[in-house]
C-alpha cells in the first residue's frame, strides 16, 4: 500500500513564525504535490514537484515556498506565517504521467495561525 | 485557468440512490476522478474515468460522462450512512501532472 505521511495533524503557530510542513511518500513517486483545503473551495495547488530539486507554483503560491532535496520528502515553508493561511493543508504524490496517475494523499495538517 | 464546479449540498435517506453533479470547462481533458474525503482523513480515489468513454461502473458506483456538456457525474446505489462524506470531482488536462479539483460536494445520508 502507498503511504503518504504527513509530520503533524494539528498544528499551531504565531503569526510571523517560521512554519515547516514536511511529507514523505514510500512509493517512490517522481510527482509531489502541495494543496491547501478551505470550506466551500476545494483544494487548490500551491507547489508541486515532478523531481528532486525540481518545483512548479501552482495556482496560490504568494507566501509559501517548498523544498525537495529527496525524492521521498516534500516540504511546505510559510517563510512568515499569516492568519490567512490558516488552513488544512494536504500532501500527495504520485507516479509519472501516464495511465491515470492516481494521486495518493496524506491525512492532512491543519494549520491554525494566531 | 481551468474550473471544476459542483454544488456544496446533498442530502439524501439511507436505501435511496445519490447522484453528485459535476462540470469542467478544460476541453482537453484526460482523466476526471471522483475522489472521497471520510471526516478528518485525507482524500481517497473512488473512481476514475478515461475521457474516451462514457460510462464506468463499479459495484455500487456508476460514473456518467458527458464530454460534450463537459459534464460528468456519481451515482451511488442504495446509499448508506458509510457514504456520508465529501466527494470532490477532479479532472487532469493533457500533458498536466496536477489535478484540478471542485470545491467538494458534502453528502449527508439520513438514516
Amino acid at each position: 500500500d502507498v503511504k503518504v505521511t504527513q509530520s503533524s495533524r494539528y498544528l499551531v503557530k504565531r503569526t510571523g513564525e517560521k512554519v515547516f510542513l514536511e511529507c514523505v511518500q514510500d512509493m517512490d513517486h517522481e510527482n509531489m504535490f502541495w494543496y491547501r483545503q478551505d470550506p466551500g473551495l476545494g483544494l487548490r495547488l500551491i507547489y508541486f514537484s515532478y523531481d528532486v530539486k525540481m518545483k512548479e507554483k501552482g495556482d496560490i503560491p504568494e507566501g509559501y515556498s517548498v523544498s525537495r532535496e529527496k525524492k521521498e520528502r516534500f516540504s511546505l515553508i510559510l517563510e512568515s506565517a499569516s492568519t490567512n493561511q490558516t488552513s488544512m493543508y494536504l500532501c500527495a504524490s504520485s507516479p509519472p504521467s501516464g495511465s491515470h496517475n492516481e494521486q495518493y494523499f496524506g491525512p492532512g495538517t491543519r494549520l491554525t495561525v494566531t | 485557468g481551468e474550473d471544476v464546479e459542483q454544488s456544496l449540498f446533498l442530502s439524501v435517506r439511507e436505501g435511496d440512490s445519490s447522484v453528485i453533479n459535476c462540470t469542467y470547462t478544460d476541453s482537453s481533458s484526460t482523466y476526471l476522478y471522483w475522489y472521497k474525503q471520510e471526516p478528518g482523513a485525507g482524500l481517497q480515489l473512488l473512481t476514475y474515468i478515461f475521457s474516451n468513454m462514457d460510462m464506468k461502473q463499479d459495484q455500487r458506483l456508476t460514473v456518467l460522462l458527458n464530454k460534450k456538456d463537459k459534464h460528468l457525474s456519481l451515482r451511488i446505489a442504495d446509499t448508506q450512512t458509510g457514504d456520508s462524506a465529501i466527494y470532490f470531482c477532479a479532472e487532469r488536462g493533457t500533458g498536466r501532472r496536477a489535478l484540478t479539483f471542485g470545491s467538494g460536494t458534502r453528502l449527508q445520508v439520513q438514516p
